[in-house]
């Protein structure tokens, strides 16, 4: 079965500092592998994707992921924090089995500060 | 936007009563699913449907039940809401051509609170 794993569900970093946020993942096929954020109250919004094609991704608001097959990884970075990137961050992975599921991992609440 | 709307947003009810949740698409998506939110846990999947009258479990599908008996609807009930099913409850549209790289979308969510 696909599982991701977040580590640390709070990361509090500076404004301008680097932003990383960690994903490993378990899986028995070549994973699929997605990221997105969530606002407070609000609903997930796709950040990024992995689908194979490159390793190092780059999505929306300044941020990419890369894939290490060798570390089984797919950490979130941003080089420079702003202040509107405070938000809940998932780490998800494709399911197989049929029905385009995703599993999601427990989520990292990102703080910025100045 | 994905054309995704929940309702209602807000739900306070009593323990013992049914309760629905509905999601509606504006666009004929094949794949909706509904998720529960809770601190620590992230999102769960609660059960999916892959067409009209086609519907499988989802992780956590104890105590809930779903219908589709249109394309652009997706009804998620609660027989008889527990306090343990206080929670957030997201839908879901999955959009692409039915390929693992399909991307999910996701509904503006309810709160539910069952006292």
């Amino acid at each position: 079965a696909q599982s991701v794993t977040q580590l640390g569900s709070h990361v509090s970093v500076s404004e301008g500092a680097l932003v990383l946020l960690r994903c490993n993942y378990s899986s028995s096929v070549p994973p699929y592998l997605f990221w997105y954020v969530q606002y407070p109250n609000q609903g997930l919004q796709l950040l990024l994707k992995y689908t194979s094609a490159a390793t190092l991704v780059k999505g929306i608001n300044g941020f990419e992921a890369e894939f290490k097959k060798s570390e089984t990884s797919f950490h979130l970075t941003k080089p420079s924090a702003h202040m509107s990137d405070a938000a809940e961050y998932f780490c998800a992975v494709r399911t197989t089995g049929g029905g385009n599921k995703l599993t999601f991992g427990t989520g990292t609440q990102l703080k910025v500060e100045l | 936007d994905a054309g995704i709307t929940q309702s209602p947003r807000h739900k306070v009810t009593e323990t013992g009563t049914p309760v629905t949740l509905r999601c509606h698409q504006t666009e004929n998506h094949r794949y909706m699913y509904w998720y529960r939110q809770d601190p620590g846990h992230g999102l769960r999947l609660i059960h999916y449907s892959y067409g009209v009258k086609d519907t499988d479990k989802g992780e956590v599908s104890d105590g809930y039940s779903v219908s589709r008996s249109k394309t652009e609807d997706f009804l998620l009930t609660l027989e008889s809401a527990t306090s343990s099913q206080t929670s957030v409850y997201f839908c879901a549209i999955s959009v692409g051509s039915n390929a693992p790289t399909d991307t999910q979308y996701f509904g503006p969510g309810t709160r539910l609170t069952v006292l």
